[in-house]
């Protein structure tokens, strides 16, 4: 199973900053790394998929880079609404399998 | 409007059963790629089950192979799984997931909102 492991656990930001969260597998997953948004309450949203492509309706703010086992989600300017947890997950083996969350919280 | 409604959980006994349902609407349910996604209280993420779009294929994560299974009936625009021999540790929400993926590319990504299973005595 691939484990993926996500840094730092909790990013403590203030609006308007930029956000830098981090994935890392414990083998290659190529580029069938996704990324996910989850707030409070809500199931997740897919916001990147293949490592770097938005989904549909996802703002520009939210950029994703990576390929083999190193990933960035990059969220370019903080906005309130950005304020959650988010979650990386590969699709390149069975299992699937998520990281354990990197929660963006307001400083 | 697009859809996935969850039903079917509830509080259920160690070592019993319970069957989950995800009903569809608003897209075509048979084009999709389903999984079974859950989130233990407080917890994160954690993939349980996928179903190709026919129901030929099928996947399930180590922690519930044998006891959960996943089916799908298109003609009815539903999404089932099955849990049987259930544990404390199964007490989680349970989300309907679709995928509709064009030569790997995913064009669209649909979440239902949940359904809540406890296992407690």
């Amino acid at each position: 199973e691939i484990v993926l492991t996500q840094s730092p656990a909790t990013l403590s930001l203030s609006p308007g900053e930029r956000a830098t969260l981090c994935c890392r597998a414990s083998q290659s997953v190529s580029s069938y790394l996704d990324w996910y948004q989850q707030k409070p309450g809500q199931a997740p949203r897919l916001l990147i998929y293949d490592a770097s492509n938005r989904a549909t309706g996802i703002p520009a703010r939210f950029s994703g880079s990576g390929s083999g086992t190193d990933f960035t989600l990059t969220i370019s300017s903080l906005e309130p609404e950005d304020f959650a947890v988010y979650y990386c997950q590969q699709r390149s083996n069975w299992p699937r399998t998520f990281g354990q969350g990197t929660k963006v919280e307001i400083k | 409007e697009v859809q996935l409604v969850e039903s079917g959980g509830g509080l259920v006994q160690p070592g019993g059963s319970l069957r989950l349902s995800c009903a569809a609407s608003g897209f075509t349910f048979s084009n999709y790629e389903m999984n079974w996604v859950r989130q233990a209280p407080g917890k994160g993420l954690e993939w349980v089950s996928y179903i190709s779009r026919s129901g030929s294929s099928k996947y399930y994560a180590d922690s519930v192979k044998g006891r959960l299974t996943t089916s799908r009936d298109n003609a009815k625009n539903s999404l089932f799984l099955q849990m049987d021999s259930l544990r404390a540790e199964d007490t989680a929400v349970y989300y309907c997931a679709g995928q509709y993926m064009v030569r790997g590319v995913i064009i669209n990504d649909y979440w239902g909102q949940g359904t809540l299973v406890t296992v407690s005595s």
